[in-house]
């Protein structure tokens, strides 16, 4: 069955490391979505990507890259991880434009001490 | 209904009781909207959606109704079941632009 899956599921780093998060997802869809979710706060969108070598910023861009060499995976690398940075991340993908459902991830939960 | 702030709304009901899940979407010209469930630990997993030209739409068990007048959606969980306990958002989308609320903590008793 087609999925999509993020590792590593538990992150512990330390301030100014870089951290990259995997996502893989095998729907072949073109659109891939990084997302945070902190207690209190709907999902906020930081990257996206509508297809290979096309890459977005969402509203919480600030200290996260994202770089789509193929149509399976989008990896999230933070550059200097920051405490504010400790939050859990989704990865989604979609079909198409036009908004519609986005197939989520398991989640990771990122902890930067 | 939904507001972003450190403590979830929630909504406690009974086994085999109806919920009803608010939502108050803030754009007007959003012209689609999905309701999504959260259980812990887990991804959001998709329930149902609606496109802004309809204001209801029933899958199995649940109804979403869309009020675009006053910008409100509303999920409706028939005959809950422990297995409903979770957390729900809704989502709006204007131009490939998807907005996501903060949730409602569904619990159900026994």
């Amino acid at each position: 069955d087609a999925e999509i899956t993020q590792s590593p599921r538990h992150k512990i780093t330390e301030t100014g490391r870089q951290v990259t998060l995997a996502c893989h997802q095998t729907w072949n869809h073109n659109n891939m979505f990084w997302y945070r979710q902190d207690l209190g706060h709907g999902l906020r969108l930081i990257h996206y990507s509508y297809g290979v070598q096309d890459t977005n910023k969402g509203e919480v861009s600030d200290g996260y890259s994202v770089s789509r060499s193929n149509t399976e995976d989008l990896p999230l690398t933070l550059e200097s991880a920051a405490s504010s940075q400790t939050s859990v991340y989704f990865c989604a993908s979609s079909q198409a434009t036009g908004g519609l459902e986005q197939f989520f991830g398991p989640g990771t939960r990122l902890t930067v001490l | 209904g939904e507001s972003v702030g450190l403590h979830l709304p929630t909504l406690s009901v009974q086994e085999g009781d109806n919920s009803i899940i608010n939502c108050a979407y803030s754009n007007s010209a959003s012209d689609y909207f999905i309701w999504y469930k959260q259980e812990s630990g887990k991804g959001p997993q998709f329930i149902i959606d609606i496109r802004s030209n309809m204001d209801k739409r029933q899958g199995q068990r649940v109804t979403v109704l869309l009020n675009k007048t006053v910008k409100h959606l509303s999920l409706q969980i028939a005959a809950t079941q422990p297995g409903d306990s979770a957390v729900y958002f809704c989502a709006e989308n204007e131009d490939n632009d998807m907005r996501f609320g903060a949730g409602t903590r569904l619990t159900v008793k026994p």
